[in-house]
């Protein structure tokens, strides 16, 4: 079975400008959820999508959001990228919502904002 | 609120050395969930172990234990033998049942492993 994919695996953009990331989970799972990873914050919540519904969303401003498809893939973006925004983002998936289910972690992209 | 802390940064040891992470948490919930991961340089969060809260036994996995004690809300782990693949950084999450969509993670501890 194949895990977890994310595209692409590494970005660097310019303040101002926009991002989109993508993960593919793996083959039957419902559930992705996105975390942020800094050296200074850690690993964060960003938000989960759960049959093409956003189901719950961290602490982060709007210029954050996402979406999923009907094949449960899903995109996050960011606008009005800042130099804050660099670091490794990483999706997982689920079976189902909510982490009762082993959760499943891509290999992540890393975001370079300059 | 939850909180996960992890106190150890850094840890370094010799090859065969055995190596314990502590991981202490905080809840208020009586159903929560505990977690050890393992992302080595490659980036990737692998998942080691799941524990609900109504579950206290110790587990042992090969070269891998965890002690789980209530009483002290600590969920520690413990790398028998290490190897230089052991080399990686470590999280210790928890998800609590009013917020069971995400983990909540330490600030994680990085194993190095030294032949």
């Amino acid at each position: 079975k194949a895990g977890v994919t994310q595209t692409p695996r590494y970005l660097i953009k310019t303040r101002g400008q926009q991002v989109t990331l993508s993960c593919s989970p793996i083959s039957g799972h419902r559930s992705v959820s996105w975390y942020q990873q800094t050296p200074g914050q850690g690993l964060q919540f960003l938000f989960e999508y759960f049959s093409e519904t956003q189901r719950n969303k961290g602490n982060f401003p709007g210029r954050f959001s996402g979406r999923q498809f009907s094949n449960s893939r899903s995109e996050m973006n960011v606008s009005t990228l800042e130099l804050g925004d660099s670091a490794l983002y990483l999706c997982a998936s689920s079976y189902t919502s909510g982490v009762s289910y082993e959760q499943y972690f891509g290999p992540g992209t890393r975001l370079t904002v300059t | 609120a939850q909180k996960v802390t992890q106190a150890q940064t850094e840890i370094s040891v010799v090859e065969k050395e055995d190596v314990t992470l502590d991981c202490v948490y905080e809840t208020r919930d009586t159903t929560y969930y505990l977690f050890w991961y393992k992302q080595p340089p490659s980036g990737e969060l692998v998942f080691l172990i799941r524990r609900n809260s109504f579950d206290e036994q110790n587990e042992i996995s090969g070269r891998y234990s965890w002690n789980f004690q209530k009483s002290t809300s600590s969920f520690n782990f413990t790398i028998t033998a290490s190897q230089v693949v052991d080399s990686a950084v470590y999280f210790c999450a928890l998800s609590d049942a009013p917020n069971d969509y995400k983990l909540s993670f330490g600030a994680g501890t990085t194993v190095t492993v030294r032949a």
